[in-house]
């Protein structure tokens, strides 16, 4: 059973354009949802993450929103670079040192 | 340097071969995982370790073992039961408190030949 749903599977934007990538989660339980950025060969870098105490949480261009009623959270990447081309993995986790569940990731594309 | 440290960064085994993946942090984190990513795939988790001398199977655990004796170190052999062992093998550890945020080491890609 996925416990994170992600989607879409792969995504191509313009340069200078929004980047949107969904998720959506079933387990009420969890309480920290993190973005993680992979480049090719290279192992996932923490991106952005946010609690389910705010719906919206900022970083440079990277933005989480968080829609607790409908157990949804997306990634907004704005002005989308190249170099913003990567793999991205959403996740989310419950209190200790259980592991995090992963969504199966989106395949970034930015195209100049 | 703080970080996680996988060795070696490539590895080749011939079939039927046992070959044991290096994982070491220096984070002081108490918990350590490990996950395979497979080409276009999302991360699968094979072990994890929530403390010392204690680790439980995760999702894709067969032909794979684990020992965490050490808090620092946390190696994953990939045995000849393993059937498809050709992947991209990730370490990842976290703090036991507060924080949530786990990190992830550079990586293992292990080919059979």
């Amino acid at each position: 059973q996925q416990q994170v749903k992600q989607s879409p599977q792969s995504l191509i934007v313009q340069k200078g354009g929004i980047s949107i990538i969904n998720c959506a989660y079933e387990n009420t339980a969890f309480d920290y949802f993190p973005w993680y950025q992979q480049f090719p060969g290279k192992g996932p870098a923490l991106l952005i993450a946010i609690r389910p105490d705010v719906s919206e949480k900022k970083e440079g261009r990277f933005t989480i929103s968080f829609n607790k009623s409908a157990k949804q959270f997306s990634l907004h990447i704005m002005d989308s670079q190249p170099g913003d081309s990567a793999t991205y993995f959403c996740a989310a986790h419950h209190s200790g040192n259980t592991p995090l569940v992963f969504g199966k990731g989106t395949r970034l594309s930015v195209i100049a | 340097d703080g970080g996680i440290t996988q060795s070696p960064k490539y590895l080749f085994r011939k079939e039927g071969q046992n070959v044991t993946l290096s994982c070491e942090q220096n984070l002081n984190h108490d918990a350590m995982y490990w996950y395979r990513q497979d080409p276009g795939q999302g991360l699968r988790l094979i072990y994890y370790s929530q403390i010392v001398n204690d680790f439980q199977k995760g999702d894709i655990a067969e032909g794979y073992s684990v020992s965490r004796e050490k808090k620092e170190s946390f190696p994953l052999t990939v045995t000849s039961a393993q059937k498809n062992p050709t992947a991209f093998y990730l370490c990842a550890s976290k703090d036991r408190g507060t924080a949530d945020t786990q990190y992830f080491g550079p990586g293992t890609r292990l080919t059979v030949l």
